[in-house]
């Protein structure tokens, strides 16, 4: 089992929808997580931290589910400027503190 | 404007050239990390210097070399690359558990 996997989509969805993306991770000691943007031939730049009980950031919700070792990212109302690549990725247990980033998942929406 | 500086931004040298690739990071982070990223590919991690490890991927071939003098400067020497090689390298740095900031990456081109 990969440690971070999500799903490479493309998500492919009209301006003003709703869209989901689940993350999940193997190491159940991981202490941090976060959600990037990248955008094509760009580097990835800091989305959101995701926190315990949750956090919102205008469009944009994260959760956290420990039990299921999973993190999702909830965008609402998108843009044609969200169209990108959404990296999820850990950090910490097992005395390791190197990020490890999932393979990322596509996003596109359209007119 | 992130913090991390990468140069160049772009390069093209032959096989038989060497190189160096540099970062620097005016965050007073303790961690810097090497990432390769080829076309349509997910981030590689190549090598990680902090204080509490340093980390080299295995599979990362010999004729990349990490330097790392002090915290704020990363070094990714090259030579006798191969075509296979080309790809966006990223540099990136961290304090702690908290998030990873990135340059804007070396583009490669092996001809």
């Amino acid at each position: 089992r990969k440690e971070v996997e999500q799903d490479p989509g493309p998500f492919n969805v009209p301006e003003g929808a709703t869209v989901a993306f689940n993350c999940t991770y193997s190491n159940s000691a991981s202490q941090s997580f976060f959600w990037y943007r990248q955008d094509c031939r760009k580097e990835p730049k800091l989305l959101m931290s995701v926190y315990s009980s949750g956090n919102e950031d205008g469009r944009f919700t994260a959760q956290l589910n420990r039990a299921s070792q999973y993190i999702s990212l909830l965008i609402r109302d998108s843009k044609l400027s969200d169209s990108a690549t959404y990296l999820c990725v850990v950090r910490g247990g097992g005395g390791s503190y190197i990020p490890t980033f999932g393979r990322g998942t596509s996003l596109i929406v359209h007119p | 404007e992130t913090g991390v500086t990468q140069t160049p931004r772009h390069l093209v040298m032959g096989m038989t050239n060497k190189k160096s690739l540099k970062c620097e990071q005016h965050l007073g982070h303790n961690a810097m990390y090497w990432y390769k990223q080829s076309a349509k590919k997910p981030l590689e991690l190549m090598f990680v210097y902090s204080l509490e490890e340093r980390v080299e991927n295995n599979s990362v071939p010999s004729r990349f070399s990490p330097e790392c003098p002090n915290s704020s400067h990363l070094f990714l020497h090259l030579h006798t690359l191969q075509p296979e090689d080309s790809a966006l390298y990223l540099c990136a740095s961290s304090q702690g558990q908290a998030e990873a900031f990135f340059g804007q990456g070396t583009r490669l081109t092996v001809v």
